[in-house]
């Protein structure tokens, strides 16, 4: 099974500013998500980072809010720009499995905006 | 689109063996996944389905009927550690959509 190091682990920001979130794979694969979990709720996808092309987005974000990078096959960054208090969430990476049978996740932004 | 129904909340007792159900509506298919998350930590994958039948791994079995688009998990000897939010997912091209979780409580 692939291992995602993800970091920050956790930050507190001011509004206005923005974060970069790295996540690093041990081991090449071919997709990697973003996605972002808000107090209490669910998982939602934000987006798919695409080796070498822009990232997919999901409904609802945009790219201009959350850019996203993918250099290589084991490296994605999340941007979260123009932070507001309604950002505060858990930030999680994610990619999947060689055999598209598994899906692992790093283990979590935790971001909190004053 | 997809939609994905859990129940909220189950309790159970220490021992007990305990079944959570997942249903979905689709519009592809291809795979479900079951996810454990303890509070403030990420998820941990714990199932993949893609053909009807029980999956067995250990104490966690995974139930997938397509046709019915029915899906759960079963958790045989409970034990306290398995306090968590147990997590549906469906997958549709290489993308997960999450269930809201089911928040299980084991009591001793």
């Amino acid at each position: 099974s692939a291992v995602i190091s993800q970091k920050p682990s956790r930050d507190i920001c001011q509004r206005g500013t923005s974060l970069t979130i790295q996540c690093q794979v041990d081991s090449q694969v071919t997709m990697m998500f973003w996605y972002r979990q808000q107090p209490g709720q669910s998982l939602t996808l934000i987006a798919t980072a695409n080796q070498g092309s822009e990232a997919t987005y999901e409904s609802g974000f945009v790219i201009d809010k959350f850019p996203i990078s993918r250099p290589n096959l084991t490296f994605s960054t999340l941007t979260v720009s123009n932070m507001s208090p309604e950002d505060s969430s858990i930030y999680l990476c994610s990619d999947m499995g060689q055999f598209n049978t598994e899906a692992f996740f790093g283990q979590g932004t935790r971001l909190t905006v004053v | 689109g997809q939609n994905i129904d859990q129940p909220t909340e189950m309790t159970a007792t220490e021992g007990a063996i305990v079944q959570i159900n997942c249903t979905y509506q689709t519009s592809g298919f291809n795979g479900l996944f079951w996810y454990q998350q303890h509070a403030g930590e990420a998820p941990t994958f714990l199932s993949y389905n893609v053909l009807d039948g029980l999956e067995e791994k250990g104490r966690f079995s995974s139930f997938l009927s397509r046709s019915k688009g029915y899906s759960y998990l079963l958790l045989k000897e409970l034990q306290m550690k398995d306090s968590a939010s147990y997590l549906c997912a469906v997958r549709r091209d290489g993308t997960l959509t999450f269930g809201k979780g089911t928040m299980l409580l084991v009591s001793p």
